[in-house]
């Protein structure tokens, strides 16, 4: 079971908008502002989408955005394209430890 | 910037494992390396880092005594090293560089990685 609770799927349409959850508590995401996102296509390294809530990393799309309230951390993938379906995980750092969501299952209809 | 890792491996219970992960692209010593696996069907799990400059490493506590990792840096290689395997430790092994530490501390975030070490432990 992981530390960080993520819905287990999402989908849309393209050029919709969906959010991804994840949520965790005072120990991790809502003590410090340091939750990354991370996108898993089959078969390719993972690929870092936001780190320390809302940055992005040079080259990932402006489509891609991070928030935080509380205990909670979103994605949010605007004008979504086929190229998006993939497999998305958080973490956050936890004091003495970094943990993991469990991924969700981002699926454009 | 790449990170090659090494190939795919079955491995009998409580035998050790060792997966290498070679770095190009940046200077080696300059970021620290970490490794992060997943189980099929589960999320993604921290196993570590290493720092380049200074070899210190950090690992969770449940992975303290059973998981050692290494550097090269004559070759820019970095390793994990798994002991006492057991049938749950099957899973995707990922080698990542680190982006930044907190504190010096424990990493908070993963800027490339390597494409993945599946590692089966069958009997």
């Amino acid at each position: 079971q992981s530390a960080l609770t993520q819905p287990a799927s999402v989908s849309g349409s393209p050029g919709q908008s969906i959010t991804i959850s994840c949520t965790g508590t005072s120990s991790d995401v809502g003590d410090y502002n340091f939750v990354s996102w991370y996108q898993l296509h089959p078969g390719k390294a993972p690929k870092l989408i936001i780190f320390a809530v809302s940055n992005r990393p040079s080259g990932v799309s402006n489509r891609f955005s991070g928030s935080k309230s509380g205990n909670t951390a979103s994605l949010t993938i605007s004008g979504l394209l086929a190229d998006d379906e993939a497999v998305y995980y958080c973490s956050s750092y936890a004091g003495t430890n970094l943990v993991f969501g469990g991924g969700t299952k981002v699926t454009v209809l | 910037v790449q990170l090659v890792q090494s190939g795919a491996e079955v491995m009998k219970p409580g035998a050790s494992v060792k997966v290498s992960c070679k770095a190009s692209g940046y200077t080696f010593i300059n970021y620290g390396i970490s490794w992060v696996r997943q189980a099929p069907g589960q999320g993604l799990e921290w196993l570590g880092w290493i720092n380049g400059f200074n070899g210190l490493t950090k690992y969770p506590q449940k992975f303290q005594g059973r998981v050692t990792i290494t550097t090269d840096t004559s070759t820019s290689t970095a390793y994990m090293e798994l002991r006492s395997l057991r049938s749950d430790d099957t899973a995707v092994y990922y080698c990542a560089r680190v982006g930044a530490v907190v504190r010096g501390v424990i990493p908070h975030y993963f800027d490339y990685w390597g494409q993945g070490t599946l590692v089966t432990v069958s009997s």
